[in-house]
Parts: structure tokens; sequence; C-alpha cells
């Protein structure tokens, strides 16, 4: 069975402390891995669209990669505004759906 | 560029009444997906809709329906609310004919059954 799971759970971190939000996945063919960001009780906001093992994307403070595993989300330097949670889904082949994983809620403090 | 609409915002319904959602997908975008997202867990997959079919169901009863209209807009119904249909249920457009492709979602309808 196709499976995403997002670890840690809750993370807190200091204004500009730098983390990483780890996201594995065990799927029979994947087409796609994207990373969302929700706010609280907001739809899930697009990020990054990866595709294959090797693949990088950054905008702005984060930073997402691939391998044939597992994706991480690098956070360099976060903001109070940067606190929400993160969600990781992928596209596995034939099919056209997403499965999400439940989520890292990242808070940032001052 | 207008994104993803949902309308309505909040909803509260009576358990065993019936429900209608509607969501009108980013300018562009011809396929819509619905999820329903419980408290504190990621979205699940209710189905997708392209060319006005439905393309693909995820595992959910055949309580929940659904609709895509000759503009791209679709509709979700759900019979016969059971409590457990409490949740944030979201639509996300796309483009249909181009794999991989990222799904933009709207902001959520607010189901509560009471």
């Amino acid at each position: 069975e196709d499976q995403v799971t997002q670890s840690p759970e809750a993370l807190r971190l200091q204004e500009g402390e730098s983390s990483s939000l780890n996201c594995s996945y065990t799927v029979s063919g994947l087409r796609g891995l994207f990373w969302y960001r929700q706010d609280p009780g907001k739809g899930p906001e697009f990020l990054f669209t990866l595709y294959s093992a090797g693949e990088e994307k950054e905008k702005e403070r984060l930073k997402a990669t691939l391998t044939k595993k597992e994706s991480f989300l690098h956070i360099t330097a976060p903001k109070p505004e940067d606190s929400a949670t993160y969600l990781c889904a992928v596209q596995t082949e034939g099919t056209d759906k997403l499965i999400f994983g439940t989520g890292t809620r990242l808070q940032v403090f001052p | 560029d207008a994104g993803v609409t949902q309308s309505p915002t909040h909803l509260i319904k009576t358990r065993g009444q019936q429900v209608t959602l509607r969501c009108s997908p980013k300018s562009g975008h011809d396929t819509v997906s619905w999820y329903q997202q419980a408290l504190g867990q990621g979205p699940q997959f209710i189905f997708q809709y392209y060319e006005e079919e439905e393309r693909q169901r995820g595992n959910f009863p055949d309580r929940f329906s659904g609709h895509q209209f000759p503009n791209y807009s679709s509709e979700l119904n759900v019979n016969a609310l059971l409590l457990g249909d409490s949740a944030l249920y979201l639509c996300a457009s796309s483009l249909g004919d181009r794999y991989p492709y990222a799904q933009y979602f709207g902001p959520g309808t607010r189901l509560t059954v009471t």
C-alpha cells in the first residue's frame, strides 16, 4: 500500500534556527512529490514539485530535496511568519490523486 | 489571476441532511479534485473530475457524489450526513493532460454536522 510518513509531528524553532522536515514514502512508482504549506483553517498552498531523485528546488528560506525514499524540506534562518503546517504528498503512476502525510506543525518564535 | 474559489465558507447541517459544496477552478485549469481533511490529518482524496466525467474515486461511500459543469466548475454532494462527515472540504484544480502536475487548492468549506 502506498504510504507517506512525515516527521517530526511538531517542531518548535527559535527565529534564525535552521532545521529540516522529513517526508518518507513507500510507493509502487513515483510520478511526483509535492510540498504544501497550510495555515490554520485554510487550504494548502503549493510550494514545490519534485520529480526525480537528486532534484532540488528553492524558494526564499525553503529548499526541498528528493531521494528514492524520502524528501527533506530545509528551512534556513526561519522567521515567525514561516509558522504553519507543512504537508508532503505523492502522486503515483497510474493515478491522479495525491496521497498526503499528516504534516509537520512548525512554530517559529521570536 | 483568480485562484480556486469555494462556497460556502462554513456550513452547519443536521445529521441525515444533504449538502452541496461548490468550487470554481483556477483560470485555465480543467480538472477538479475534492479532498476531505479531518482535524490534525492530511487531506484524503474523494474523487476527481475531468471533461465532466468522474476520472478516479477514493475510498468514500456512494453518499459522496459530484458533478462537473462545462465551465469546469464542480459540485460535491453528500447525502445522509453523519457526524463523522464533519471536516474541511477542499477543492483542488489542475491541468488534466499534463503529468505530473501540481494541484492548487481553494480555501475550503468547513462542514459541521450536529
